[in-house]
């Protein structure tokens, strides 16, 4: 089944450290997005990536980075700088401007 | 920033009635969207509607859109207790950069 894998449903990380979520797609999606969500709260974009080697900052990219070296993998990295790094954190794809395919989600929490 | 702001926030209704939540923003869009979100999963796209269009009908799901005021409202019929869910509407900026709302949480009760 063609599909959004998005790992671990659960991260615990302490305060200080950098962590990657990992985001891969089996859709031969060309764009991909991160976005977070916080309790109660609508999507913020944080990056999208458009085409593989190239990507775009979104709305709240301050304290986060992304690669695309390959189409079916978009990693997030949560720097140490994220101030509130505490959160749910989706990756979603789309092709030819089509609806956003999303995974399930990480939830992300700090400590 | 947030652009949609969706009204109400929280709805419960009796299953077997209809639920219509309201979707409002703020500039020019190419295209809304709504999507639905169980908890704890990702969001499931549920309709689109472009810019040039009024309404729109999906199985039990009708959308309005009215540019004129930058309002949409999506309309569930006959509302199950599967549609327990977050309803989310999204502009989109271009190149599916969406700008999504706050969400309605809907509880279908039994």
């Amino acid at each position: 089944d063609g599909g959004i894998t998005q790992s671990p449903k659960y991260l615990f990380r302490k305060e200080g450290q950098n962590v990657t979520l990992s985001c891969e797609q089996n859709l031969n999606h060309d764009a991909m997005y991160w976005y977070r969500q916080d309790p109660g709260q609508g999507l913020r974009l944080i990056y999208y990536s458009q085409i593989v080697n190239d990507f775009q900052k979104g709305d709240i990219a301050e304290g986060y980075s992304v690669s695309r070296e390959k189409k079916e993998s978009f990693p997030l990295t949560v720097t140490s700088a994220q101030k509130n790094p505490t959160a749910f954190y989706l990756c979603a794809s789309s092709t030819n401007n089509s609806p956003l395919h999303f995974g399930n989600g990480t939830r992300l929490t700090v400590t | 920033s947030q652009q949609g702001e969706e009204d109400p926030q929280a709805l419960s209704i009796q299953e077997g009635e209809n639920a219509t939540m309201n979707c409002s923003y703020k500039t020019s869009i190419n295209n809304l969207q709504w999507y639905r979100q169980n908890s704890g999963r990702g969001l499931v796209h549920l309709i689109l509607i472009r810019s040039n269009e009024r309404e729109k009908h999906s199985g039990r799901l009708r959308v309005t859109l009215d540019t004129s005021k930058k309002s949409s409202s999506l309309l569930i019929t006959a509302s199950r207790a599967a549609d327990t869910a977050s309803y989310f509407c999204a502009t989109d900026r271009g190149a599916q950069k969406l700008v999504f709302g706050q969400g309605t949480r809907l509880t279908i009760n039994p």
